[in-house]
């Protein structure tokens, strides 16, 4: 149990255009989804944080109009990457937390590899 | 501001070498010390979860212990599939998300 899946696991795009990634939770209903960034050998760092049916809370410094978190239903939230430029390349994963697994730990998907060209 | 540090970043092992890694937190109100497995280009993958000093966790030939400051990830007998990055992360203060340390990259060699 506990499958958090994400798609796509790598995408290429020019400058400027947009890219939408999923983050679907396959066996459980994900009351809490987070979406981090991780560039090479770094942690991970916390861009957001969506609960099912309210609008994101993102961190300090995560341009809120440029990195776009819908969390619509309990199995799926998209992040939306807008206007995208090279600083944006980078691996991005999402995690779930949520109901009929353990309430306290966070599940993450493979990771999605955004480059900017 | 919530901090983890990890030490070793790097350690390369010989199959059958037991070792300790190490994390060190600061965290006001500490929820949860968490310790997942990253492999390369791959999402992290959950181990542990402790929640007050002095608790323990053992799966296979991995043990987690957590003090006040600090916790260890214990290998006992590694073998070459227990090599990977090793990360440790902390629940509290006033977030929901994970702070994350930078990681310890394990090598296994047979």
């Amino acid at each position: 149990g506990a499958v958090v899946s994400q798609h796509p696991s790598w995408v290429i795009c020019k400058s400027g255009t947009s890219v939408k990634i999923e983050c679907r939770s396959l066996d459980f209903q994900a009351t809490t989804m987070f979406w981090y960034r991780q560039f090479p050998k770094q942690s991970l760092m916390l861009m957001a944080t969506s609960n099912e049916g309210s609008k994101a809370t993102y961190e300090q410094g995560v341009e809120k109009d440029k990195f776009l978190i819908n969390h619509a239903s309990l199995t799926l939230s998209t992040l939306t990457v807008t206007s995208a430029h090279p600083e944006d390349s980078s691996f991005y994963i999402c995690s779930a937390r949520g109901q009929g697994v353990s309430k306290n730990i966070q599940y993450f998907g493979a990771g999605t590899r955004l480059s900017v060209l | 501001e919530d901090q983890v540090t990890q030490s070793p970043e790097a350690l390369r092992l010989q199959e059958g070498e037991s070792s300790s890694l190490n994390c060190s937190y600061t965290v006001s109100g500490l929820r949860g010390l968490f310790w997942y497995r990253q492999d390369p280009g791959k999402g992290p993958e959950f181990l542990f979860t402790l929640y007050s000093a002095g608790e323990e966790k053992e799966k296979e030939r991995l043990k987690a212990t957590l003090t006040k400051k600090e916790s260890f990830l214990h290998i006992t007998a590694p073998k070459p599939e227990d090599s990977a990055t090793y990360l440790c992360a902390s629940s509290g203060g006033g977030a929901d998300g994970l702070t994350f340390g930078k990681g310890t990259h394990l090598i296994i060699q047979p």
